[in-house]
């Protein structure tokens, strides 16, 4: 069993749709990341939280260290918003472990 | 400047080749890393410098090389190569690589090399 567990692997979705990825992880971590990478390469770094919920813009990233848990939801979602959405947790040091990201497809 | 920068994008090398890859960054981070990711799955870490210093190296074959020439620069130098390392190649950085309370110690991430070995 992997460290961290996204869900689901794969999301289409209409333009407009509010969309939820989920996060567990079975460690103690100091920080959660969420990640995008567009198709090409680069990585992008949306959110870094430890506690609570954070928002930028349509996007919002909450997390509940008792359940191990951290959702990303996009609201009003635009195909522009297609890509790999990572979540990655810092448990010691510098070092991330990442989960195995979600393809998300929204189409218009 | 919050940008981390990455040379070239793209590389096609044979395996007798030796090249280098360049990262470089001006936030004054103290800590940088290069990843290795293959298409469809998370970026594996390879290596990570702390104040210039080698401080994790995740058992890479000795055919890739880092250097920190200093603390804005990362290089990668590879030689012999074989075509399974052929992937993305990404750099990132962070303000430094001990523990820091809660969300002290973000990664940037550059846009990567796509390196492809013939």
């Amino acid at each position: 069993k992997n460290e961290v567990e996204q869900s689901p692997q794969n999301l289409t979705a209409q333009e407009g749709e509010f969309i939820t990825i989920n996060c567990s992880y079975s460690v103690g971590i100091s920080a959660l990341h969420w990640l995008q990478q567009h198709p090409g390469g680069g990585i992008v770094s949306l959110f870094m939280l430890s506690s609570g919920k954070k928002k930028h813009g349509r996007l919002i990233a909450t997390i509940n260290i008792q359940e191990k848990h951290s959702s990303l939801h996009i609201t009003a979602s635009h195909p522009r918003d297609s890509a790999v959405y990572i979540c990655a947790v810092r448990s010691s040091g510098s070092r991330l472990t990442f989960g195995e990201g979600t393809q998300l497809t929204v189409n218009p | 400047d919050t940008e981390v920068t990455q040379t070239p994008k793209h590389l096609v090398m044979g395996m007798t080749n030796k090249k280098s890859l360049k990262c470089e960054q001006h936030m004054g981070h103290r800590a940088m890393y290069w990843y290795k990711q293959k298409a469809k799955k998370p970026p594996e870490l390879m290596f990570v410098y702390s104040y210039e210093k080698l401080s994790i190296n995740e058992s890479v074959p000795s055919r890739f090389s880092p250097e920190c020439p200093n603390s804005s620069l990362l290089n990668l130098h590879l030689h012999a190569l074989q075509p399974e390392d052929s992937a993305l190649y990404l750099c990132a950085s962070s303000r430094g690589s001990t523990v820091l309370a809660g969300e002290g110690n973000e990664q940037f991430f550059g846009p990567g090399t796509r390196l492809t070995v013939l």
